[in-house]
């Protein structure tokens, strides 16, 4: 049982260029959230998913974007990316609403040059 | 709107006690409490419902007062293992499936 994993664990980018990241679960979890962690700001939702096929924007959604094909994987896409977007990316997911626990992955460094 | 944490940083001794506070302007149904070590994931220690549970983890504990928007974990009787960076993530309920963090409680534990 991995729990929630990510990949890749770092990622250097040059402004511009395009990148996946990964983050799947083994518990059968339906809700999956990407966040972004930057100094002093806490985690802030990125998007997130209530079950397969769905998506929605959370507090910072711009500049990304996501799919959920998968029950157990969720994908987040940067386009073209920006110096703004230098940040640690955390995944989590989570049984059903919010009244459960997230489970976090282990984290995405991600610097954008 | 994110939750306002207090205090920022706090440095105890161990064996000393703590109060990490988190307040929202929103109505809450829950509040969620993770501690974070560095350059690790965010680990969650409880969960508070509406209702005004006070739910305990060993020496960890918390109270949830839904009239004030307010929610306090308490360290009692610190210790090193404790420290790392506390954030309280509160939810609205409803069709509202997301957590909207505190920007985060730093606790040092020294000997």
């Amino acid at each position: 049982n991995a729990g929630v994993t990510q990949t890749p664990k770092f990622r250097v980018l040059k402004t511009g260029q395009s990148m996946t990241l990964l983050c799947a679960q083994d518990m059968n979890h339906e809700y999956m959230y990407w966040y972004r962690q930057d100094p002093g700001m806490g985690l802030r939702l990125i998007h997130y998913s209530v079950g397969e096929g769905t998506t929605a924007k959370g507090e910072v959604p711009d500049g990304y974007n996501v799919s959920r094909l998968k029950k157990q994987n969720f994908l987040l896409g940067l386009e073209s990316a920006a110096p703004s977007q230098t940040s640690v990316y955390f995944c989590a997911s989570s049984y059903s609403r919010s009244s459960y626990e997230q489970f976090f992955g282990p984290g995405t460094r991600l610097t954008v040059l | 709107q994110q939750p306002v944490q207090s205090p920022q940083a706090v440095i105890l001794r161990e064996g000393e006690d703590a109060v990490i506070n988190c307040s929202s302007s929103k109505a809450l149904y829950s509040v969620h409490w993770y501690r974070q070590k560095h350059g690790e994931a965010p680990v969650f220690l409880m969960i508070l419902l509406k209702g005004g549970e006070q739910k305990g983890h060993e020496k960890i504990s918390a109270s949830f007062n839904e009239k004030k928007q307010q929610s306090s974990l308490y360290l009692t009787a610190s210790q090193l293992s404790y420290s790392g960076t506390y954030f309280c993530g509160s939810n609205s309920g409803g069709s509202n499936y997301k957590l909207t963090f505190g920007k985060g409680t730093l606790l040092t534990v020294n000997p």
